[in-house]
């Protein structure tokens, strides 16, 4: 176990709709990563949290936003979904944000978009 | 595009047989880290190795960094059905820069 704690699992929803993936990081990590894992896009980084504010920013489309909250919990808002956004959903956890931090992955989110 | 760039894309060998895969980079690093996942599963961090190292070692896992070739490798030896995985190569600029991972390689390890 990381740690790390996603939610939801699953999740299955129609084309336009928009959803919220939520991210508990391991208790005293300050950094948050998502990324998006789709089988013909290999890993792919979406965008990086530290202390509640946006450090890095990967190719995260326009229809996707985050956020981390105070508590630093994360949030993944992804809307007007396409069935192109089906893939898995990881989140990240380091305890800084520098390029020598160990990530500790969630489980992940596995997005359906029919 | 990627920083790292791991080779092979798949690999398939008998269970005891050794197995290594190579990742090359592009840009300057502070470190290189190794990850692991399981299919549909979050990765799991094996071994990092800083830009100042050469060869790292933890249980079956030998890494080896060439800074001057840009690349690294990752050796398992004797290895067994539970090494299946994808193994992810992560490079570190330093600083507040983010880790970058690589395109993966699939090892299939059979009994």
């Amino acid at each position: 176990d990381s740690g790390v704690t996603q939610t939801p699992k699953h999740l299955i929803t129609a084309t336009g709709q928009r959803v919220t993936l939520r991210c508990s990081p391991r208790s005293g990590d300050l950094s948050v990563y998502w990324y998006q894992q789709s089988l013909d896009q290999g890993l792919q980084f979406l965008i990086q949290y530290y202390n509640g504010e946006e450090r890095a920013k990967g190719n995260i489309l326009e229809r996707f936003s985050a956020q981390q909250f105070p508590d630093l919990h994360s949030e993944l808002n992804l809307s007007s979904l396409e069935l192109g956004d089906s893939a898995l959903y990881f989140c990240a956890s380091s305890a800084r944000g520098g390029g020598e931090n160990i990530q500790y992955f969630g489980a992940g989110t596995r997005l359906s978009v029919l | 595009s990627q920083q790292g760039e791991e080779d092979p894309q798949a690999l398939s060998i008998q269970e005891g047989e050794n197995a290594t895969m190579n990742c090359s980079y592009k840009t300057s690093i502070n470190n290189l880290q190794w990850y692991r996942q399981n299919s549909g599963r979050g990765l799991v961090h094996l071994i990092l190795i800083r830009s100042n190292e050469r060869e790292k070692h933890s249980g079956r896992l030998r890494v080896t960094l060439d800074t001057s070739k840009k690349s690294s490798s990752l050796l398992i030896t004797a290895s067994r059905a539970a090494d299946t995985a994808s193994y992810f190569c992560a490079t570190g600029p330093g600083g507040y820069q983010k880790v970058t991972f690589g395109t993966g390689t699939k090892l299939q390890v059979i009994p």
